[in-house]
């Protein structure tokens, strides 16, 4: 069965302390590996795709890399605005597959 | 370009009502899926429509059913609510439907259905 996990659950920061959130996965065939960012009361923002192993994507403080069982999304120097709630999911075959998700708090 | 746009955002039901809820796709996407968050179980898929037609659908009751139109447009209707529907119902457009995969999910930012 098809398998998202994420860690931490939730993680606090200084302003500019930069970290990781790990995504771990299990699926038979991925299709795709999506990260988003959820802030309360919304719906999720896609970020990022990943398609294969050793893959990378970056956007302004955040890179997102892709082994062939997990995925980590690097947070550099982060900013109050950047606290969220950062899910990623799994496409395998058809389905999509979301895990918990981190909650992040960066605190100024 | 406009994103989804779901309505209404907010809703207040009484146990045994039925509601339906709409979402207007990115334009240009024809694939519609919906999804029910909750805390307790997170993003829990619930059906995908693509050309009108159902191309996927996840482990809910028959309560819980959809329906696209010829312009994209989707609703989902819930029959009889129990309390525990109480949830973020989200709508979700792609560009291509999931059979061909690798296509990002683009989220709405849900309708908030409480049961009474």
């Amino acid at each position: 069965e098809d398998q998202v996990t994420q860690s931490p659950e939730a993680l606090r920061l200084q302003e500019g302390e930069s970290s990781s959130l790990n995504c771990s996965y299990t699926v038979s065939g991925l299709r795709g590996l999506f990260w988003y960012r959820q802030d309360p009361g919304k719906g999720p923002e896609f970020l990022f795709t990943l398609y294969s192993a050793g893959e990378e994507k970056e956007k302004e403080r955040l890179k997102a890399t892709l082994t062939k069982k997990e995925s980590f999304l690097h947070i550099t120097a982060p900013k109050p605005e950047d606290s969220a709630t950062y899910l990623c999911a799994v496409q395998d075959g058809q389905n999509f597959v979301f895990g918990p998700g981190t909650r992040l708090s960066v605190l100024p | 370009k406009a994103g989804v746009t779901q309505t209404p955002r907010y809703l207040i039901k009484t146990r045994g009502q039925q509601v339906t809820l709409s979402c207007s796709p990115i334009s240009g996407h024809r694939s519609v899926s919906w999804y029910q968050q909750t805390p307790g179980q997170g993003l829990q898929f619930l059906f995908e429509y693509f050309s009108e037609t159902q191309r996927n659908k996840g482990n809910f009751p028959g309560r819980f059913s959809g329906r696209q139109f010829s312009n994209s447009r989707s609703e989902m209707n819930v029959s009889t609510l129990e309390l525990g529907d109480s949830a973020l119902y989200l709508c979700a457009s792609s560009y291509l439907d999931t059979l061909r995969g690798g296509s990002p999910l683009h989220f709405g930012n849900g309708t908030r259905l409480t049961v009474t």
